[in-house]
């Protein structure tokens, strides 16, 4: 089967810069996904990696390192609006299967 | 083009009862997947349905079923309700199944069960 590990709880100030990890153990590999959800929203995705290395976008930043199974998110100038809960996920066959998610909470 | 459907957005039901959950896909989407979300655990995997087969099923009893219907809309459907299926139900959908396919979600049906 499959499990991804992620910390439950992250806090962060404005403007500083939070990386939430992602462990995983599957049966073969599928690249990483990345996906926010504010609270009493739809979850959205953020960001796929499907190869070792960073991939960027804006703020936000993933990286994936297939050998370790391992990956984060790194979120900087962080804002009071990025305050949510964000889920790593693979798609192993025809499903997406998350983690736990990870809630920030950011304060001024 | 128009997002995710997924109606109701709230219900409430006793114990012992049955719903159903509709969600409508974007259009031209023909994979649909269900979670229940509930708190701490994340978004768990229901059921992935493709083209009316459903192709995928989550660790979950019998009580929970699904299906797909022609127009790709799907349903999923909860019998003999427990106090523990309160939860937010979620269903995403995606153009393909390839590993970097990005899921569009709905805004979800909050079931509580009383």
């Amino acid at each position: 089967g499959q499990s991804l590990e992620q910390p439950s709880e992250v806090t962060a100030v404005e403007g500083a810069i939070v990386q939430i990890n992602c462990t995983y153990q599957t049966s073969g590999f599928y690249g990483l996904s990345w996906y926010q959800q504010h609270d009493g929203g739809a979850p959205t995705f953020l960001s796929y990696n499907g190869l070792d290395g960073l991939e960027e976008t804006g703020r936000f930043s993933s990286f994936l390192s297939r050998s370790d199974s391992y990956g984060y998110l790194l979120l900087q100038e962080l804002q009071m609006k990025d305050s949510a809960s964000y889920f790593c996920a693979v798609r192993p066959g025809t499903a997406l299967i998350f983690g736990k998610g990870t809630t920030l909470s950011v304060s001024s | 083009k128009a997002g995710v459907t997924q109606t109701p957005r709230y219900l409430i039901k006793t114990r012992g009862q049955q719903v159903t959950l509709s969600c409508s896909p974007i259009s031209g989407h023909r994979s649909v997947s269900w979670y229940q979300q509930t708190p701490g655990q994340g978004l768990q995997f229901l059921f992935e349905y493709f083209s009316e087969t459903q192709r995928n099923k989550g660790n979950f009893p019998g009580r929970f079923s699904g299906r797909q219907f022609s127009n790709s809309r799907s349903e999923m459907n909860v019998s003999t309700l427990e106090l523990g299926d309160s939860a937010l139900y979620l269903c995403a959908s995606s153009i393909r199944d390839r590993p970097n396919t990005e899921a569009f979600f709905g805004q979800g049906t909050r079931l509580t069960v009383v």
